[in-house]
């Protein structure tokens, strides 16, 4: 199967600013990407997802973006609170049941 | 709304002992996942569900059986240990519909080391 990939296993970012999570996948095919925060002893929670027909979707201080073209998505977090501190992960599915997770992203805030 | 429930949250087994993990979801869900956690390695899938009394193999099912006899219930079971199956086990439901597409709502997890 196709496997979604991460470009940086860690990011930290000023209490405040803005947060930008990169993800890119390989499988041209896929038509739908969820992101999910993990905080430290839980389970994964949903964010946000996007549909391939989309290039944008923005919800409550996050949005994503799709580039169809380079196969890239990104989590966008604006004014990153220490509660945003987690690992970030992407995932990928093609008109089936399952999900393909990437390795995930640690987001850590400075106060 | 309890959402997803994993028993036990934390185990230690010896080298060939058998266990069960249950998840339970009082949301449904017609689809229901296992997954395992590793560092570095992101979430695997183990074994899925597409509805009560079916099962299917995901990405690393070896060493690893399920059953799904009540749709809110889906168990993991183990039965010869392997250090190899120390990992953090996640349960996870869906309702798999075309509007909502595959949201996976997680349980928090079950530890296990395999001694």
């Amino acid at each position: 199967g196709e496997s979604v990939g991460l470009h940086l296993p860690t990011l930290s970012v000023q209490e405040g600013d803005n947060s930008i999570i990169n993800c890119a996948y390989s499988n041209s095919a896929s038509d739908y990407f969820i992101w999910y925060k993990q905080e430290s002893g839980k389970g994964p929670q949903f964010i946000i997802d996007i549909r391939s027909n989309m290039d944008k979707r923005q919800g409550q201080r996050v949005t994503v973006l799709l580039n169809k073209t380079v196969k890239h998505l990104s989590l966008q977090i604006a004014a990153t609170q220490p509660g945003d501190s987690a690992v970030y992960f992407c995932a990928e599915a093609f008109g089936n049941e399952k999900l393909t997770f990437g390795t995930g992203t640690r987001l850590t805030i400075i106060p | 709304n309890a959402g997803v429930t994993q028993t036990p949250k934390f185990r230690v087994l010896k080298t060939g002992q058998s266990m069960t993990l249950l998840c339970a979801q009082d949301m449904n869900h017609e689809y229901m996942y296992w997954y395992r956690q590793d560092p570095g390695m992101g979430l695997r899938l183990i074994h899925y569900s597409v509805g009560e009394g079916t099962t299917a193999k995901g990405e690393v099912p070896d060493g690893y059986n399920v059953s799904r006899l009540k749709k809110q219930n889906f168990l993991l079971g183990l039965e010869s240990a392997a250090p190899s199956q120390t990992s953090v086990y996640f349960c996870a439901s869906s309702p798999w519909t075309s509007l909502t597409k595959n949201i996976q709502y997680f349980g928090a997890g079950t530890r296990l080391s395999v001694l």
